[in-house]
């Protein structure tokens, strides 16, 4: 059983176009994680939301925490090459007892192409 | 944040031997976590590596295929023993970072691993 589930899975897009990549859960996440990974590197955390209705942006993209606390949502504008890659969303349960123990989604593969 | 170097990066292995992946980080943490990833696809979690205890496996995960070593607060060991074809993954080592709910992740670069 998958606790988050992360969609797409795979998005090919042109640069410009926007995006949104969704992770849905029937679980209460404490907080939730987006990260970016390249090939050969490990994930980069992109950003933390902990409250419910908590919206933030980096940039081009804007990171959306669900109002209870089961979903959250990455959109990226103006899409460009460089955030070609994978995202990964991931979150720490409501009233889990492992410190620091995170759930991943399935990520989803960015493709941007000129 | 912490800085996490991961070695060796990749190495190619004959079936039956077992490999030793070193993670050592900058300064001290508690957690640290050791994860599988096929490339392309998500992470699992195989362990969470106690300083000074044993450490905590997941499930389909066990200590006599994935010994791990924790010896102080900045270096942990994961050895992939008797492989075999299906062990070949990417193995990725994490610490987790005091910030926004004690869940800010930090991750070596990974050791792609192939079986042969």
């Amino acid at each position: 059983t998958q606790l988050l589930e992360q969609s797409p899975q795979f998005l090919s897009i042109q640069e410009g176009e926007n995006l949104t990549v969704y992770c849905n859960s029937s679980s209460v996440f404490s907080s939730l994680q987006w990260y970016r990974q390249e090939p050969g590197e490990g994930p980069v955390l992109l950003v933390t939301v902990v409250t419910g209705g908590e919206v933030k942006k980096l940039k081009r993209l804007t990171f959306q925490f669900g109002d209870a606390r089961k979903d959250s949502s990455l959109h990226i504008t103006a899409a460009q090459p460089g955030d070609t890659g994978l995202y990964l969303c991931a979150g720490v349960l409501a009233g889990g007892t492992s410190y620091g123990k995170l759930t991943f989604g399935q990520g989803t593969i960015l493709t941007v192409h000129p | 944040s912490a800085v996490i170097s991961q070695k060796p990066s990749r190495d190619i292995c004959q079936r039956g031997t077992s490999l030793t992946i070193q993670c050592q980080v900058d300064s001290q943490v508690t957690m640290m976590f050791w994860y599988r990833q096929q490339p392309g696809q998500s992470l699992t979690l195989i362990a969470t590596a106690n300083q000074g205890s044993e450490a905590t496996y997941e499930s389909g995960f066990v200590i006599d295929k994935f010994p791990i070593s924790r010896p102080n607060l900045t270096f942990s060991t994961l050895t992939v023993s008797n492989m075999s074809p299906e062990d070949s993954s990417i193995y990725l080592c994490s610490v987790v970072w005091p910030g926004i709910k004690n869940t800010e992740a930090f991750f070596g670069q990974g050791t792609r691993l192939t079986v042969v």
